[in-house]
């Protein structure tokens, strides 16, 4: 069956640095969705991408889906310690399928 | 803006009893799924309807089965419940079926002891 999966799972920066989570999917896509979920929390609709190749920025959050439309990546900019969460992605294949997240902590 | 609403927000059982879970999904929402995430865990689907329907089937126990009912509202009922049942259910809703992005309650944290 379909898998999504997410590296690195876990991720430590100081604040202030850059942090990037990369998702893969067996399979293509149709779209990717991608998430936060705040400690303690319910996951938070972040953006959809849709076309190969495609680029968003959200502010200092900037994503992209692969050519290929099984991979895509979050990439955040000057991290801050609102940033903190575990960020998922979610494929939508024959079904949506969640990646298994990165949690992303912050050093003050 | 009205939000997923979930009921309750807490529950504790024990092993072999019976639980039920709600969602109240935003207004105009014809769409009910339900997830299963575990501590430190991704959330795992269970269960998806689309107006009144079922859609979808993921790991879902025999044990537990849901509804959509009329007014759009789910449930979902777990019986002879389990310790590995523990976890955070959530539901989510999404006006459509397939490609739209999923709102999601604030979960029902079950704990069977």
């Amino acid at each position: 069956g379909q898998q999504v999966m997410q590296i690195p799972q876990y991720q430590h920066v100081q604040e202030g640095e850059d942090f990037t989570t990369y998702c893969n999917s067996s399979t293509t896509l149709s779209n990717i969705q991608w998430y936060k979920q705040r400690p303690g929390g319910h996951p938070v609709f972040l953006i959809q991408l849709v076309k190969s190749g495609e680029v968003k920025k959200q502010k200092r959050l900037t994503f992209q889906f692969g050519e290929a439309k099984k991979n895509s990546s979050l990439h955040i900019t000057a991290t801050q310690t609102t940033d903190v969460g575990t960020y998922f992605c979610a494929g939508k294949g024959e079904k949506l399928t969640f990646g298994t997240g990165t949690r992303l902590t912050i050093i003050p | 803006a009205a939000g997923v609403i979930q009921s309750p927000r807490h529950l504790i059982k024990e092993k072999r009893e019976t639980a039920t879970l709600k969602c109240y999904p935003i207004p105009r929402h014809d769409t009910v799924y339900w997830y299963q995430q575990g501590p430190g865990q991704d959330p795992q689907f269970l269960i998806s309807f689309y107006e009144k329907m079922q859609s979808d089937k993921g790991s879902i126990p025999d044990r537990f089965s849901a509804q959509q009912f009329s007014d759009y509202h789910s449930e979902l009922n777990m019986s002879s419940l389990e310790l590995g049942d523990s976890a955070l259910y959530f539901c989510a809703s999404s006006r459509g079926l397939g490609q739209e992005k999923l709102f999601f309650g604030s979960g029902t944290q079950l704990s069977v002891l």
